[in-house]
């Protein structure tokens, strides 16, 4: 079945420490996006991708890096210069054509400890 | 830049009621795609309805229809006859449509909660 995977659904880190998010795709879409999302918040986008070896910042891209080496992959770090990383992130992906819809992972709840 | 408003953070209906949720936007854009998703407590995110913003008809998908009216840039989202499984949160998001690959934007969400 396609679909869009992330790992870990849960995934604890210290203070200091990078983490990295994985998120995998079987959909053959072109365009990949990392999504944040606080409690009882809207989605805010941290970085996304329209081909392989090129992505753009989103709204709140400090503190977070990605990478695009493959079109299946789009990992996210989290760096120890994100303040608050404590959150739920999603990831999406999506077609070239605008008037498709965004698929998504189910998610990693990220919380610091 | 591109921004949607929700204002109703909740929103509480009785089964087989039906439902609106408000949403607005603000775009500079000719061409845009407006999307409606709901999240279940889960929180996968679950895509309901689209409208092109150059589509006559008001787009519909089973119980779930868009009410668009562009002069006002409001696109809400009917629930016909609502059920306990409508429960979520709902949103509103929006994107160029003639740009490839640029990432929805979405608000901030409104809570449904369907009581039997």
């Amino acid at each position: 079945d396609g679909g869009i995977t992330q790992s870990p659904k849960y995934l604890f880190r210290k203070e200091g420490q990078n983490v990295t998010l994985s998120c995998e795709q079987n959909l053959n879409h072109d365009a990949m996006y990392w999504y944040r999302q606080d409690p009882g918040q809207g989605l805010r986008l941290i970085y996304y991708s329209q081909i392989v070896n090129d992505f753009q910042k989103g709204d709140i891209a400090e503190g977070y890096s990605v990478s695009r080496e493959k079109k299946e992959s789009f990992p996210l770090t989290v760096t120890s210069a994100q303040k608050n990383p404590t959150a739920f992130y999603l990831c999406a992906s999506r077609t070239g054509s605008t008037q498709d819809e965004q698929f998504f992972g189910p998610g990693t709840r990220l919380t610091v400890l | 830049a591109q921004k949607i408003t929700q204002t109703q953070p909740g929103m509480f209906v009785q089964e087989k009621e039906a439902v609106t949720l408000d949403c607005t936007y603000d775009t500079s854009d000719q061409s845009y795609g407006l999307f409606w998703y709901k999240q279940p407590s889960s929180g996968e995110m679950i895509f309901l309805i689209y409208q092109g913003s150059y589509d006559e008809q008001n787009a519909t998908e089973g119980r779930y229809s868009l009410n668009f009216q562009k002069a006002r840039k409001s696109a809400n989202l009917v629930i016909s006859a609502s059920q306990l499984g409508d429960s979520a949160m709902y949103f509103c998001a929006i994107t160029p449509v003639n740009q490839a690959g640029t990432a929805l934007i979405f608000g901030k969400g409104t809570t449904l909660s369907v009581s039997s």
